[in-house]
């Protein structure tokens, strides 16, 4: 069965600083991988995906992310984070050959000024 | 282009009370799910549908009943509302295909006293 895993429930960063929020996935066969962004009283919002191809994804406000297929890890980065880059990430994993797609718990990012 | 909305924004419920939930969706997409979010759990799938007419049960559907008679449309009912279903209830949309991200309603908070 596909799962998906967010180590932290919260991540904290200064302003300026790299961030990293960690997700790993279990998925037979090749993975869809996601990561949504949302914000307080809000629905969430796509910022990336991954399909095929090359590693390194970019996304909407200058996040990225890795996928790594011998560490099943997909997580998130950004190279300077802001503090409204503050919210709650969710990390998802489409269900190979079928129609659901599985979020993890979410991970809360604060960014200090 | 409204993208997908939901109504109402937020609903108290007395135990037993019923009530639907209306999700529409302005992008002709043909997959449609609803979802629950409770604090630390994530997104977890209430029902899910892949056309107009056809519906399927998720991950957590005890309690919880859908209709897709317009592809545009996903409604999802409470027959009998419990203290439990109090939560933040999600629609989403994707297309059938291609890389099939989800866009997502701005939510409705519910109560069930």
């Amino acid at each position: 069965a596909q799962s998906v895993a967010q180590p932290e429930d919260q991540v904290n960063v200064a302003e300026g600083n790299p961030l990293t929020v960690k997700c790993t996935y279990s998925v037979s066969g090749n993975p869809y991988l996601f990561w949504y962004v949302q914000y307080p009283n809000r629905g969430l919002q796509f910022l990336l995906k991954y399909i095929t191809g090359d590693n390194l994804v970019k996304g909407s406000y200058g996040f990225e992310a890795e996928f790594n297929k011998s560490q099943t890890s997909f997580h998130l980065k950004k190279p300077s984070a802001l503090v409204s880059d503050s919210a709650l990430y969710f990390c998802a994993v489409r269900e190979t050959g079928g129609f659901k797609t599985i979020f993890g718990a979410g991970t809360r990012l604060f960014v200090k000024a | 282009n409204a993208g997908v909305t939901q109504t109402p924004k937020f609903r108290v419920l007395k135990t037993g009370q019923s009530m639907t939930l209306l999700c529409a969706q302005d992008m002709n997409h043909e997959y449609m799910y609803w979802y629950r979010q409770d604090p630390g759990m994530g997104l977890r799938l209430i029902h899910y549908s892949v056309g107009e007419g056809t519906t399927a049960k998720g991950e957590v559907p005890d309690g919880y009943n859908v209709s897709r008679l317009k592809k545009q449309n996903f409604l999802l009912g409470l027959e009998s509302a419990a203290p439990s279903q109090t939560s933040v209830y999600f629609c989403a949309s994707s297309l059938a295909s291609g890389t099939y991200e989800q866009y997502f309603g701005p939510g409705t908070r519910l109560t069930v006293t």
